[in-house]
């Protein structure tokens, strides 16, 4: 009964690995969010879905790719993992934008 | 870009004390929003104050609003140790489509 639920919650890989993140919601919410929070604990978006329509992308490497199949899932595909990856990735949705987000409980990837 | 400062960074108290924790941001927002985050865990929603308000309750938490002075705070009353945790101010605009968040507020309540 998880409202915002994201697999794995741990993720230890070797650097130049392809791991991706999924994230599932069952809110009915019609935007998704992917958020990179880092050792410092600050939040940058990643990226942002409205009904599967990418709205917002920020300055991110594009070995990081968001794909979501329907208005409840938004994965994240990061290939060639680098060192500077290492953060906890969090899966949000909101009913609309700019509305209360609704969080996962996040993926703490390691690249070692 | 960061658009909330939040001050002060760390704050300790004992139990039944009041929390306050400011919070500053620099461009027009529709909205601003507090989150809590237990250590280890995803963000909380705890309250939302739009931009024509000027104060907001919810339980133990009071909110206020400046606009003219592009300020914040969250007063927690009669703090429990329960409540420790970080809190972040994070701010809503029409103008960039996205909720940017502060570095955050580490509170720590002593039993």
């Amino acid at each position: 009964d998880t409202a915002v639920s994201q697999t794995p919650k741990y993720l230890v890989t070797q650097m130049g690995n392809d791991k991706s993140i999924k994230c599932e919601q069952n809110l009915g919410h019609d935007t998704m969010y992917w958020y990179k929070q880092d050792s410092k604990k600050f939040l940058k978006i990643m990226f942002s879905y409205n009904n599967k329509e990418l709205i917002i992308n920020e300055t991110v490497p594009n070995r990081f790719s968001p794909k979501s199949p329907d208005k409840a899932h938004l994965n994240l595909h990061i290939n060639s993992l680098e060192l500077g990856d290492s953060a906890v990735y969090f899966c949000a949705s909101s009913q609309r934008d700019l509305y209360g987000y609704t969080f996962g409980s996040g993926t703490r990837l390691t690249v070692v | 870009s960061q658009q909330g400062e939040e001050d002060p960074q760390a704050l300790s108290i004992q139990e039944g004390e009041n929390a306050t924790m400011n919070c500053s941001y620099k461009t027009s927002i529709n909205n601003l929003q507090w989150y809590r985050q237990n250590s280890g865990r995803g963000l909380v929603h705890l309250i939302l104050i739009r931009s024509n308000e000027r104060e907001k309750h919810s339980g133990r938490l009071r909110v206020t609003l400046d606009t003219s002075k592009k300020s914040s705070s969250l007063l927690i009353t009669a703090s429990r140790a329960a409540d420790t945790a970080s809190y972040f101010c994070a701010t809503g605009s029409s103008n960039t489509g996205k909720l940017i968040f502060g570095q955050g507020t580490t509170l720590q309540v002593k039993p």
